[in-house]
C-alpha cells in the first residue's frame, strides 16, 4: 500500500480554526479525499481534490499542492459535533484507494 | 432507504468458525469494496469489485473470499476465523472505479473469541 502521513491527534476549542495536514507518496497519485468518522460510526465523505488549490464546502475546506505532495483539511468555527476522526485518502493508479491512519480531533468548550 | 447496508451489525463467534457478512447498495454504483478497520482505527482496503469483476485484491489471507452475485451486492465469507480477524468490516461503494467518493455501510463489528 501507499504511505500517507497525518497527525494522530489534534485538540482545539469551540469557535476556533483547525488545520489537519496530510502528506502522501507521489507515485501514481490521482487525487486526495477527506472523510469524517465519529466514534462507532462509518466514515463519511467530506471533500475531494484532484487539482491544486482550495475547495470550500461550508465550514470545511480542503487544499491540495501536488508539487509538495501535501494537502490539508481546514475546519472553521469549530463545533462540539466536529469531534471525530478525520482521514485523508489517496486515489492511486486510477482505481486504488488508501487511507491515512486518521487524526482524532478533540473539540473542547 | 439506507444507501449501503450490511448485515449483521455485530458478529460474535468462536475461533475456527466460518462466517459471512452481506452488503447491498441501492445507489446504482458500479464499484464496491471491503475495508477492515482495526483497533487502532486504521482503514485497510481488502477487495474491490467493479461490475462483479474483482479489480483489487490486497494482501489478504485466502481464508477471506469475496463474492459479488451482481453489481449491487458484495458479500464477504471468512473461513477458519482467527483472533486477529477481530475488527470492524466496512462495505463501501462508489460510482466509478476512480473511487474518489466512497459511500460506506454502517460496519460489522466482528469479535472472535
Amino acid at each position: 500500500g501507499q504511505s500517507l502521513e497525518q497527525p494522530s491527534e489534534v485538540t482545539a476549542v469551540e469557535g476556533a480554526i483547525v488545520q489537519i495536514n496530510c502528506t502522501y507518496q507521489t507515485s501514481g497519485f490521482y487525487g486526495l479525499s477527506w472523510y469524517q468518522q465519529h466514534d462507532g460510526g462509518a466514515p463519511t465523505f467530506l471533500s475531494y481534490n484532484a487539482l491544486d488549490g482550495l475547495e470550500e464546502t461550508g465550514r470545511f475546506s480542503s487544499f491540495l499542492s501536488r508539487s509538495d505532495s501535501y494537502g490539508y483539511l481546514l475546519l472553521q468555527e469549530l463545533q462540539m459535533k466536529d469531534s471525530a476522526s478525520y482521514f485523508c485518502g489517496c486515489v492511486y493508479n486510477f482505481n486504488k484507494f488508501y487511507f491515512g491512519s486518521g487524526t482524532k480531533l478533540n473539540v473542547k468548550p | 432507504d439506507t444507501a449501503v447496508s450490511q448485515t449483521p451489525k455485530y458478529l460474535v463467534t468462536q475461533m475456527g468458525n466460518d462466517k459471512s457478512i452481506k452488503c447491498e447498495q441501492n445507489l446504482g454504483h458500479d464499484t464496491m469494496y471491503w475495508y477492515k478497520q482495526d483497533s487502532k482505527k486504521f482503514l485497510k482496503i481488502m477487495f474491490s469489485y467493479n461490475n462483479k469483476e474483482l479489480i483489487i485484491n490486497e494482501t489478504v489471507p485466502n481464508r477471506f473470499s469475496p463474492k459479488s452475485p451482481d453489481k449491487a451486492h458484495l458479500n464477504l465469507h471468512i473461513n477458519s476465523l482467527e483472533l486477529g480477524d477481530s475488527a470492524v468490516y466496512f462495505c463501501a461503494s462508489s460510482p466509478r472505479r476512480t473511487n474518489e467518493k466512497l459511500f460506506f455501510g454502517s460496519g460489522t463489528q466482528l469479535s472472535v473469541l
